[in-house]
């Protein structure tokens, strides 16, 4: 069974502060995503990545960077997290670019205070 | 105006009834068709996909796309307490990034 590992499933950080959120696949999957979702907003993507190194913004990039040094490992980093980046993290790969088909870790619950 | 808009809900039904969830979308580009399921506290998992126009059956799950009407439905037969969560469709191109509805939260009574 595919499996995707995000490393933290509950956070609370300050204004202000940088956080990673960490996420491992042990599928080879070449594509990895960061979503966020949010109550009545559904899921949007924050950014994505086709291949080690590469990286590409996905709808909100704006206050995210990424990572993707490893093909299993994919981060998001909020450089100074804000009030309004509360929310449920997700992070999902998939082996087909052309069909969609995603799997998701459990997520990470952020709150910032 | 969303690329894909869902029934809102929350629909809450007895135990044994049919349960149709819906979604209609805009973009015509899109090539591929998906619901995701999502246990409370835990990430979607994919439950039905097709590229197709028409019916496609899974056990008590069956999904429908209308292409010309842009309209999506999954179709729950026999519900079960076990069938309560959050359903999402999504809906994509070749160029590999999905477009997610906003969920639709199901209770299925005992």
């Amino acid at each position: 069974d595919v499996k995707v590992t995000q490393s933290s499933r509950y956070l609370v950080k300050r204004t202000g502060e940088k956080v990673f959120l960490e996420c491992v696949q042990d599928m080879d999957h070449e594509n990895m995503f960061w979503y966020r979702q949010d109550p009545g907003l559904g899921l949007r993507l924050i950014y994505f990545s086709y291949d080690v190194k590469m990286k590409e913004k996905g709808d909100i990039p704006e206050g995210y960077s990424v990572s993707r040094e490893k093909k299993e490992r994919f981060s998001l980093i909020l450089e100074s997290a804000s009030t309004n980046q509360t929310s449920m993290y997700l992070c999902a790969s998939s082996y087909h670019r052309g069909t969609g088909e995603l799997f998701f870790g459990e997520g990470s619950r952020l709150t910032v205070l | 105006q969303k690329e894909v808009e869902q029934d809102p809900g929350p629909l809450s039904v007895p135990e044994g009834a049919i349960v149709s969830l819906n979604c209609t979308y805009s973009n015509s580009a899109f090539q591929y068709f998906m619901w995701y399921r999502q246990y409370s506290r835990k990430g979607p998992e994919l439950l039905m996909y097709t590229y197709s126009s028409g019916n496609k059956e899974d056990g008590r799950f069956t999904a429908q796309v209308d292409k010309s009407s842009k309209y999506i439905s999954l179709f729950i037969r026999d519900s079960q307490p076990s069938d309560s969560a959050t359903y999402l469709c999504a809906m994509g191109t070749n160029a590999g990034k999905s477009t997610f509805g906003d969920g639709t939260t199901l209770t299925v009574k005992p």
